[in-house]
């Protein structure tokens, strides 16, 4: 267990719809990073955040969109979703001291959507 | 951007044996390469990552080698086990990169006992 959770755990959804998944990063992480792992595409990373701010973004659709909370939790939200959109969401959390990310990663259980 | 070519994209090896997965990235200014280990129905886990400034790193049965002026690097299991069976991503990120993270395809690697 590396003390990150995500809720749900399995999402089920019809094309058009918006969802929002969520992260918890370990205690005392300050950044939070969101992938996005299909068959056909492997690991994409989509964004990430420190201490409530955006610090890097990846190949994020303009349909998604991201936030962290005072509290450090994110959610990432995906809306007018397409059946391409099926996949599995990792989050995964940092300590945050280095600016430039290059610090051990800890990966969250992920959220599986499905889009039907 | 950076483009990041993973290969073999399966192996399999039997056990005891070693294993190699090599990695091409494109952007000179990466300079940070991370490995990740996904076991089946699992999250990645970071298993080595190496620095631009430091040519090999190792780590009981694993290392990573970099090689900048070809702009390639490579994970080494030896003494493979059963439970190194699992799919490998490789990564490359830089800050004037973005900080953004670039993975490799994976390599699926199956340890045959």
């Amino acid at each position: 267990d590396s003390g990150v959770t995500q809720t749900p755990k399995h999402l089920i959804t019809a094309t058009g719809q918006r969802v929002t998944l969520r992260c918890s990063p370990r205690s005392g992480d300050l950044s939070v990073y969101w992938y996005q792992q299909s068959l056909d595409q492997g690991l994409q990373f989509l964004i990430q955040y420190y201490n409530g701010e955006e610090r890097a973004k990846g190949n994020i659709l303009e349909r998604f969109s991201a936030q962290q909370f005072p509290d450090l939790h994110s959610e990432l939200n995906l809306s007018s979703l397409e059946l391409g959109d099926s996949a599995l969401y990792f989050c995964a959390s940092s300590v945050g001291v280095r600016a430039d990310n290059q610090e051990t990663q800890y990966f969250g259980p992920g959220t599986r959507l499905l889009v039907l | 951007g950076e483009n990041v070519e993973q290969h073999p994209s399966t192996l399999s090896v039997q056990e005891g044996d070693s294993a190699v997965i090599k990695c091409t990235y494109s952007d000179s200014a990466s300079n940070y390469f991370p490995w990740y280990k996904q076991e089946l129905g699992k999250r990645p886990q970071l298993i080595i990552d190496i620095r631009s400034n430091v040519g090999e790193k190792k780590d009981q049965r694993i290392a990573v080698t970099l090689n900048k002026t070809a702009k390639h690097f490579s994970l080494h299991i030896t003494e493979t086990q059963p439970e190194d069976s699992a799919v490998y991503f490789c990564a490359a990120t830089s800050r004037e990169g973005g900080n953004q993270f670039y993975f490799g395809t994976g390599t699926s690697l199956t340890v045959i006992p």
